[in-house]
């Protein structure tokens, strides 16, 4: 089944303890993104990659990096967490960066105390 | 980037043809309108998309006006499934990718 997974589904965490958020694709697909959901904000974009080893930022990266290694992973690293990182965290994979039919993760619940 | 503009809410009977509106007045001629979906807090689901022509697909019909400044997605039969947040999205490619600009959306209440 082609999907999207993303780990973990909910996180608690302390201001300044390092985390990951993974997610991986079974699709083969090139073009990765994260995004982020607030009330009343929508879905923002975090970090997009084209490809393996090419990332660029989106319209809210501060306090964020990403890396992609492998075509199929794409995590999400908050090196040191604040408050104003809760939030409703998305990752999406399309076949390419022209390709906008999405598939999204269920979605990471993080948040920070 | 071409802004949308829907509806906050609708309500719908089940078993009823579902009509959300979309304008985007501001389109221009390359680019497309898409349509996602968010049930409750799940990860948007991708619904159909256009360029200029009507297009239908086993979820949903969509119907661009003329002058593409409009469009409307048609859930033909809704189901209480169907309850969600539709997002009526213009495709932006910026620096050579594409991206996903998400609106507030209209949230469809299909009611028994």
């Amino acid at each position: 089944e082609a999907q999207v997974t993303q780990n973990p589904r909910y996180l608690i965490t302390v201001t300044g303890k390092k985390l990951t958020v993974t997610c991986s694709q079974n699709m083969n697909h090139e073009y990765m993104s994260w995004y982020r959901q607030d009330p009343g904000l929508g879905l923002r974009q975090i970090y997009y990659s084209m490809n393996v080893e090419v990332t660029d930022k989106g319209d809210v990266p501060e306090g964020y990096k990403v890396s992609r290694k492998e075509k199929r992973n794409f995590p999400l690293i908050l090196e040191s967490p604040s408050p104003n990182q809760t939030s409703l965290y998305f990752c999406a994979s399309s076949w390419d960066r022209y390709n906008t039919e999405a598939f999204f993760g269920q979605g990471t619940r993080l948040t920070v105390v | 980037d071409a802004k949308t503009t829907q509806p906050t809410s609708m309500d719908c009977a089940e078993g009823r043809a579902a009509n959300l509106p979309c304008n985007h007045s501001t389109i221009s001629g390359n680019e497309y309108v898409y349509w996602y979906r968010q049930i409750h807090s799940q990860g948007p689901q991708y619904i159909i998309h256009g360029l200029k022509n009507n297009e239908t697909n086993e979820m949903a019909s969509l119907i661009i006006t003329e002058d593409r400044k409009s469009s409307t997605l048609i859930l033909p039969h809704a189901t209480l499934r169907d309850t969600a947040v539709y997002y009526c999205i213009v495709r932006t490619v910026i620096q050579g990718a594409q991206k996903l600009v998400f609106g507030q959306g209209t949230r469809l209440t299909i009611n028994p």
